[in-house]
């Protein structure tokens, strides 16, 4: 079963650096996700990507966070210089037509700001 | 106020039991409905979309109120591998899923 995959699975980083989370969605598939999880808290979304654009973004996706889709595979989400506040898990999904139907997400990127 | 508001639990169940879980939502505008299922510290993962009409997948039943914004999950005859947090998600407009904080099931023998 096809299944979106995300690199690494945990990253360490101090304050003030700048992180590059990687994902790979299933293959056939048009629209990409970046959703957070700060420990204990719900599931928040940040921003949406169809058609090599942003389509729909969240307060929480601000000039330090980007997104960018370098090759026919790949789906990245940068943050430019983290803060301990961006300490969380990063899930990426995608779904294929319409949006609307199921999102698929991977298993995460654990992201430890120090 | 929140958009979509669930019970935490934790719901403390034995093996066997019927469980109903619900959940209310502030948007009026909201257009897709869905219950996930979110095991500790992994992905959530589609338990079932959520129709007007209700619905059903084996052992769980979903059902919508969009006059009251209410969303409902039963699960009957609990089993050991339902132990999960369960999530309400809607879609307020675009394809953005907003997710409740999930509601803690915990199924004992």
């Amino acid at each position: 079963e096809p299944e979106v995959t995300q690199t690494p699975s945990h990253q360490v980083t101090q304050m003030g650096q700048e992180v590059i989370l990687r994902c790979v969605p299933i293959s056939n598939h048009l629209y990409f996700y970046w959703y957070r999880q700060i420990l204990g808290q719900k599931v928040e979304f940040l921003v949406s990507f169809y058609n090599n654009e942003i389509s729909e973004k969240s307060e929480i996706f601000d000039d330090q966070f980007s997104v960018e889709r370098p090759d026919g595979s790949n789906f990245t989400l940068k943050i430019r210089s983290t803060k301990l506040e961006d300490s969380a898990m990063y899930f990426c999904a995608s779904t294929g037509t319409g949006g609307k139907n199921t999102q698929y997400f991977g298993p995460g990127t654990r992201l430890t700001v120090l | 106020r929140k958009e979509v508001e669930q019970d935490p639990g934790p719901f403390n169940v034995p093996e066997g039991a019927t469980v109903a879980f619900n959940c209310t939502y502030s948007n009026s505008a909201s257009q897709s409905f869905f219950w996930y299922r979110q095991d500790c510290r992994k992905e959530p993962k589609l338990l079932m979309s959520v129709y007007s009409s209700g619905n059903e997948d084996g052992r769980f039943t979903a059902q919508l109120n969009r006059a009251s914004q209410y969303i409902s999950l039963l699960i009957r005859d609990s089993k050991l591998s339902d132990s999960a947090t369960y999530l309400c998600v809607v879609i307020q407009a675009g394809t953005a899923l907003i997710f409740g904080k999930g509601t803690t099931l915990s199924v004992s023998s």
